[in-house]
């Protein structure tokens, strides 16, 4: 199966400050055929579910703020928070599902300093 | 807009088998650009993807969870089940459902529900 590294397990921000994580696929999750990237972020925040944030690689979730953005390619990707809020506490996730089984990371904690 | 709601025993005993459903409610169950997930997240841990099925019953589960994962779709009720058979203290979690639309991905999901396998 394909293995998801994410880095930082924990991540302190300050509000109104910039926040990037980081996730690293063992495979490619590039689809050749199609071109697109599936490699998705997810962020569950306190007692909540987890909420889809981007998908393939790049494109917001409807309703989520344009604070997030997704990038990468084949197997180093990475999210950004430009301005971090203080609703944006909570595990952040990535997920591949370019082949079964789909793997996550196993979360980035961000919390506000 | 779609609404997921998962239902079932939140006790089972040891080497039972754990039964759960789905509820779909807001959206077009049938639709072929979608299919329905069940994800696990054991106390205090990270997420595990236990599988998919499709409207027309296709199915597709996690190789960890080995033979003991069957899934159904009740196109009628506009409902999914899970069944994981032989279960253990290890298999105590919070039980997802999630719709996963082909490009994307996980975009609904039931608010989960928590079951512990204890004698």
């Amino acid at each position: 199966e394909i293995v998801m590294t994410q880095t930082p397990l924990s991540l302190p921000v300050i509000p109104g400050q910039p926040a990037s994580i980081s996730c690293r696929s063992s495979q490619s999750l590039l689809d050749n055929d199609d071109g697109i990237t599936y490699l998705d972020w997810y962020l569950q925040k306190p007692g909540q579910s987890p909420q889809l944030l981007i998908y393939a690689l790049s494109y917001r979730a409807s309703g989520v703020p344009d604070r997030f953005s997704g990038s990468g390619s084949v197997t180093d990707f990475t999210l950004k928070i430009n301005s971090v809020e203080a609703e944006d506490v909570g595990v952040y996730y990535c997920m591949q599902r370019i082949e079964f089984p789909y793997t996550f990371g196993q979360g980035t904690k961000l919390e506000i300093k | 807009q779609v609404h997921l709601q998962e239902s079932g025993p939140g006790l089972v005993k040891p080497s039972q088998t754990l039964s759960l459903t789905c509820t779909v409610s807001g959206g077009s169950f049938s639709s072929g650009d979608y299919y329905w997930s069940w994800i696990r997240q054991l106390p205090g841990k990270g997420l595990e993807w236990i599988g998919y099925i499709n409207y027309s019953g296709m199915t597709y589960h996690n190789p960890s969870l080995e033979s003991r994962v069957t899934m159904s779709v009740e196109t009628s009720r506009n409902q999914f089940s899970l069944k994981l058979g032989s279960v253990t203290a290890a298999d105590s979690a919070l039980y997802y459902c999630a719709s996963v639309h082909m490009l994307r991905g996980m975009d609904v999901w039931g608010r989960g529900t928590t079951v512990t396998v204890s004698s």
